[in-house]
């Protein structure tokens, strides 16, 4: 079946530790997006890649870091100098059309302690 | 910037039809108006999106406004399956990169 793959589903660190969220997608789609979430709140952008090998900062990009190297992998690392990392992640992938919806991955809860 | 206003929460009554509003006063001739729904520690799934006109779906209709500032949402016979968090968004058809902003959503409570 087609669709966003993310694993895990649960995450636990220590504070001080880099640690990186995967995202697959088997949809052939070019766009991909990583959102935070908190908690009672939207999701807000975090990064978003048009095509393989580029990459476009979101809102709230600062203490994260991403690589597309294959259309259908965009995995997400949480360093350590994001100041509050626990949430739960999003990833997204669309066609490049406005009147085309992004299809979203099932998520990972982040736990920073 | 908030592009969209919705209210923070609203219910039905389980099997009555639910009109969930949203204002967007700030839209651009080139902006859709997608919704999704969020339900709890999932992924938001696709609703509807529109331009200008009505739209008809299997879940759900998307009225919008002559002066394309408001729409809103229509679930025809709400079921417990609906009790989710419904996001209006508005996205540029010249900026498709990342204009997708998630405001924080109506929260919508269906009563048995």
């Amino acid at each position: 079946d087609g669709g966003i793959t993310q694993s895990p589903k649960y995450l636990f660190r220590k504070e001080g530790q880099n640690v990186t969220l995967s995202c697959e997608q088997n949809l052939n789609h070019d766009a991909m997006y990583w959102y935070r979430q908190d908690p009672g709140q939207g999701l807000r952008l975090i990064y978003y890649s048009q095509i393989v090998n580029d990459f476009q900062k979101g809102d709230i990009a600062e203490g994260y870091s991403v690589s597309r190297e294959k259309k259908e992998s965009f995995p997400l690392t949480v360093t350590s100098a994001q100041k509050n990392p626990t949430a739960f992640y999003l990833c997204a992938s669309s066609i490049i059309a406005s009147t085309y919806e992004q299809y979203f991955g099932p998520g990972t809860r982040l736990t920073v302690t | 910037d908030a592009k969209t206003t919705q209210p923070n929460s609203m219910e039905s009554n389980e099997e009555e039809p639910v009109h969930l509003p949203c204002n967007h006063s700030t839209i651009s001739g080139t902006d859709y108006i997608h919704w999704y729904r969020q339900l709890p520690s999932q992924g938001p799934e696709y609703v509807i999106h529109g331009l200008t006109s009505n739209v008809n779906n299997r879940m759900a209709s998307l009225a919008i406004a002559e002066d394309r500032k408001s729409s809103t949402l229509i679930l025809h016979r709400a079921t417990l399956r609906d009790a989710a968090v419904y996001y209006c968004i508005l996205r540029d058809s010249f900026n498709t990169g990342n204009q997708f902003y998630f405001g924080t959503g109506t929260s919508l409570t269906v009563i048995p």
